[in-house]
């Protein structure tokens, strides 16, 4: 059971759009989602994350957007540069004491591509 | 400040051999994980530690995986035999606490696994 789906296994985008990176969620019990980037031979490392309390957060050139209604959050990236070229991961955690005790759930992942 | 540190990076067994990974992580951190990412897929929790104890290892194939955080610090995690299904990345993270709002978990680069 896929708890969260990232529908897109990869995104190409020319250097300076923005990209937008999408993730939904079944279990309306996560209350955190996270954000993490990926380069080859790497770990995940934490991008930015947004609490189910808020709609949007903003850090720099990344924003992740949060739709409790449709289960669903994005992640735009503005303006893209060749750097961000990785695999990005969506994750999402539900509160202590409920079946998930607060662990992470991945999605698979979105290969980014960003061209010069 | 260090990160996680794993090793070995990468390993190359046959079937029904046993291998053992290790991992230390961030100074102080309390909670240390391992996670299981198949080529293609996002990484999949296998155990969580909150200091030396056990969290969760309800996806963890008990008949084959073990896994010890001894005085509460460095952990290994343990294949024995295995299996060709098992190749895969094993990655190890740890946060300073057990996973709450605003907790971020820091991983390490991982250990390729090639079962043969």
């Amino acid at each position: 059971d896929q708890q969260v789906k990232q529908n897109s296994p990869s995104l190409s985008v020319q250097e300076g759009r923005i990209s937008i990176l999408n993730c939904d969620y079944t279990n309306s019990m996560f209350d955190y989602f996270l954000w993490y980037k990926k380069y080859p031979a790497e770990g995940p490392t934490f991008l930015i994350s947004i609490s189910s309390i808020k709609d949007k957060n903003e850090d720099g050139r990344f924003t992740v957007f949060l739709n409790k209604s449709a289960k669903h959050l994005s992640l735009h990236i503005v303006p893209s540069q060749p750097g961000d070229s990785a695999v990005y991961f969506c994750a999402a955690s539900a509160p202590r004491g409920s079946s998930n005790t607060g662990k992470l759930i991945f999605g698979q992942g979105t290969t980014l591509q960003v061209k010069p | 400040e260090a990160g996680v540190a794993q090793s070995p990076r990468y390993k190359i067994i046959e079937k029904r051999q046993s291998v053992a990974f290790w991992c230390n992580p961030i100074s102080g951190h309390a909670t240390l994980y391992w996670y299981q990412q198949i080529l293609g897929q996002g990484p999949k929790l296998l155990i969580q530690f909150q200091n030396n104890g056990v969290v969760d290892d309800s996806q963890l194939p008990k008949d084959r995986f073990s896994a010890e955080r001894l005085k509460g610090v460095d952990s290994t995690l343990k294949i024995q035999p295995a299996k060709l299904e098992d190749s895969a990345v094993y990655l190890c993270a740890s946060s300073l606490r057990h996973l709450g709002k605003g907790e971020t978990q820091y991983f390490g680069p991982g250990t390729r696994l090639l079962v043969l």
